[in-house]
């Protein structure tokens, strides 16, 4: 079974640019959740969806956004970037009840 | 807020030493625990869970015990091997037997290097 993939692995943006960022699960995984690490936060959470439906969200601002589709891919849209979303951003998948498996993840460097 | 507390890092130790990461956490209602490593250059993966109290996890010699009365889930390995070294998470999430555990609330991580 193919485990959690994330494209790109690498991303280098400009203050300001908006970038999006893709998920693809374990295949037949419903939950899709995303963390934000940082060496002075550490793991954060961002949000979960499950079922195309956001079931968690954490304490970050509007510029971070998701979604899911029907395939329970994921993607995360950051807008108007920052310095500080310089990041390893890392997705999990799970059915929904039970253990989160993590992705490789996408290291995103804000210029 | 729930949270989770850990050994800061980093933690030398040689080859076959005793290892122990402490973990402690503060939550309300009866959270699942988890240990996550992480390699260089990769996601994380899961080492170990306890879903309540008095259960121990286990797996490649590591093991830690969900201790509701210490909120302690302290992590162990007996005889550590160089292949070890990585950054290991202890993680908490809300609600078990079903509940979502789309959040995990992380450690700060500790980082293990072990010396031939």
């Amino acid at each position: 079974k193919a485990g959690v993939t994330q494209t790109p692995r690498y991303l280098i943006k400009t203050r300001g640019q908006q970038v999006t960022l893709s998920c693809s699960p374990i295949s037949g995984h419903r939950s899709v959740s995303w963390y934000q690490q940082t060496p002075g936060q550490g793991l954060q959470f961002l949000f979960e969806y499950f079922s195309e439906t956001q079931r968690n969200k954490g304490n970050f601002p509007g510029r971070f956004s998701g979604r899911q589709f029907s395939n329970s891919r994921s993607e995360m849209n950051v807008s108007t970037l920052e310095l500080g979303d310089s990041a390893l951003y890392l997705c999990a998948s799970s059915l929904g009840f039970d253990e989160q498996f993590f992705g490789p993840g996408t290291r995103l460097t804000v210029l | 807020g729930n949270s989770v507390t850990q050994t800061e890092g980093p933690v030398t130790l040689s080859e076959e030493a005793f290892l122990t990461i402490n973990c402690t956490y503060t939550a309300t209602g009866y959270p699942s625990l988890f240990w996550y490593v992480q390699y260089p250059g990769e996601g994380l993966q899961l080492l170990l869970k306890a879903t309540k109290a008095d259960d121990k996890g286990s797996n490649k010699g590591f093991e830690a015990t969900y201790r509701k009365e210490t909120t302690s889930f302290h992590l162990e390995k007996g005889s550590v091997q160089v292949s070890d070294s990585a950054v290991y998470f202890c993680a908490l999430s809300e609600g078990r037997y079903g509940g979502s555990q789309g959040n995990l609330i992380f450690g700060k991580g500790t980082k293990l290097s072990v010396k031939p």
